[in-house]
């Protein structure tokens, strides 16, 4: 079955250093996704990325995060100078269609020091 | 936006037990989903259950979206369906198809041997 997939697994950075999260959604996926979920809180969205542009975003989703679909295939989230409160997990999730489901990633771990 | 509600927020049953967990939703939505989130994090789809009954082995789920509610059922409990439960339905009702999903808090299911 085909999946969405997140490198790297882990990353560890130090406060105010730019990060990239990588995404490769589902190939024939038309809307994606980034969530995040600090440890032992709900899942949170940040924004929705449709026809090579951001349809919805959240108030997490400030000046420090930006997203872009650089190629066909890749869907990268990228934190200017993270903080300390950007630790969490970050999904990427796609769907084909508007009334479809949500298929996420396994998720990629930061942590800023 | 639409608030998601989620009840029990922990239960510990012993293997081989039957549990139901319930998803309240604030407003009639056209989506609805259940994921699991193993130890390692994941996120895995279990259900995309915008009405009715769906089943799939020892889970099954209904959603009755005119009284904004969702269950989702596991029979014959094995330490392997520990982990978190989230029902996740539309942000909003007026959100486009790019629109992401608002979380509930979960359900911690521990399953003791």
């Amino acid at each position: 079955e085909p999946e969405v997939t997140q490198t790297p697994s882990h990353q560890v950075t130090q406060m105010g250093q730019e990060v990239i999260l990588r995404c490769v959604p589902i190939s024939n996926h038309l809307y994606f996704y980034w969530y995040r979920q600090i440890l032992g809180q709900k899942v949170e969205f940040l924004v929705s990325f449709y026809n090579n542009e951001i349809s919805e975003k959240s108030e997490i989703f400030d000046d420090q995060f930006s997203v872009e679909r650089p190629d066909g295939s890749n869907f990268t989230l990228k934190i200017r100078s993270t903080k300390l409160e950007d630790s969490a997990m970050y999904f990427c999730a796609s769907k084909s269609l508007m009334d479809s489901p949500l298929h996420f990633g396994n998720g990629t771990r930061l942590t800023v020091t | 936006g639409i608030q998601v509600e989620q009840s029990p927020p922990d239960l510990i049953l012993q293997e081989g037990a039957n549990s139901t967990l319930r998803c309240n939703f604030s407003d009639s939505v056209n989506n609805l989903q259940w994921f699991h989130q193993n130890p390692w994090g994941q996120l895995i789809n279990l259900f995309y259950i915008p009405s009715g009954t769906k089943q799939n082995g020892r889970l099954s789920a209904t959603t009755v979206a005119t009284e904004r509610y969702s269950l989702l059922y596991i029979s014959s409990s094995q330490t392997t369906d520990s982990g978190v439960y989230f029902c996740a339905a539309p942000r909003s009702l007026t959100g486009g198809g790019a629109d992401g999903l608002t979380f509930g808090k979960g359900t911690h299911l521990i399953i003791q041997p």
